[in-house]
């Protein structure tokens, strides 16, 4: 089935250096999106990007949906310690290669900010 | 609330038991889906429902495994004869109108472990 490869599986940065975070796929997909998750909590929304080539700001946030459809990008900027956590990416396959709505998820990327 | 609302938030129980697991979608949300994550992974796919369509069973590991949804409203995941490898976070997100348009927002998940 499809998967995706998400690099690194984690970082450890000072606070205020830039962060780099990418998945990749051998299957093409529709959307993507990045999430991050905090222990004890479930994953939130923080980036979704719908079409290729598209590129998208939230705050100290940047992603992109690669032009190929099969990878894609997180940028955090000016890192701080609340940025601490995991980063999942997710894809949703297109229609006719099977997929129904149900996202695919990278394993994630532990970011570890010190102050 | 104004998000999806998952109960109980942690459960433990003995190995053989059955266990019922609940997810309240954020109101209005006509897709809901419910996933696994073992520690330190990421998310697995179990269930999808989208309004009254059948829903995509395609990512439950056995047939111990079972949900219910009602209209657009609260789900149910059932896990019977529990075994420790069921041990995990399970979420349950939910969307408007399929993903193409409105991407998924998850609850804090349910924290299961079997002794």
């Amino acid at each position: 089935g499809q998967q995706l490869n998400q690099s690194p599986q984690s970082m450890f940065i000072q606070e205020g250096e830039d962060v780099s975070m990418n998945c990749t796929s051998s299957s093409i997909f529709n959307t993507w999106l990045w999430y991050k998750q905090e222990p004890g909590e479930g994953p939130v929304l923080l980036i979704a990007l719908y079409k290729a080539g598209e590129l998208t700001s939230n705050g100290r946030l940047t992603a992109q949906f690669g032009i190929t459809r099969k990878d894609s990008f997180l940028n955090i900027s000016a890192s701080i310690p609340s940025d601490v956590g995991i980063y999942f990416c997710a894809g949703l396959p297109r229609r006719n290669q099977g997929g129904s709505e149900k996202l695919v998820f990278g394993k994630g990327t532990k970011l570890t900010v010190n102050p | 609330g104004a998000g999806v609302s998952q109960s109980p938030s942690n459960k433990v129980t003995e190995k053989g038991k059955d266990v019922e697991l609940r997810c309240d979608p954020i109101s209005g949300h006509t897709a809901l889906y419910w996933y696994r994550q073992r520690l330190g992974q990421g998310l697995e796919f179990l269930i999808y429902f989208q309004g009254n369509s059948a829903p995509d069973k395609s990512g439950l590991p056995s047939d111990r495994f079972s949900a219910e949804r009602t209209g657009e409203s609260v789900s149910t995941l059932t896990i019977q004869r529990t075994q420790q490898e069921d041990s995990a976070v399970y979420l349950c997100a939910s969307s408007g109108l399929g993903l193409g348009n409105q991407p998924q927002h998850f609850g804090d998940g349910t924290r299961l472990s079997i002794l």
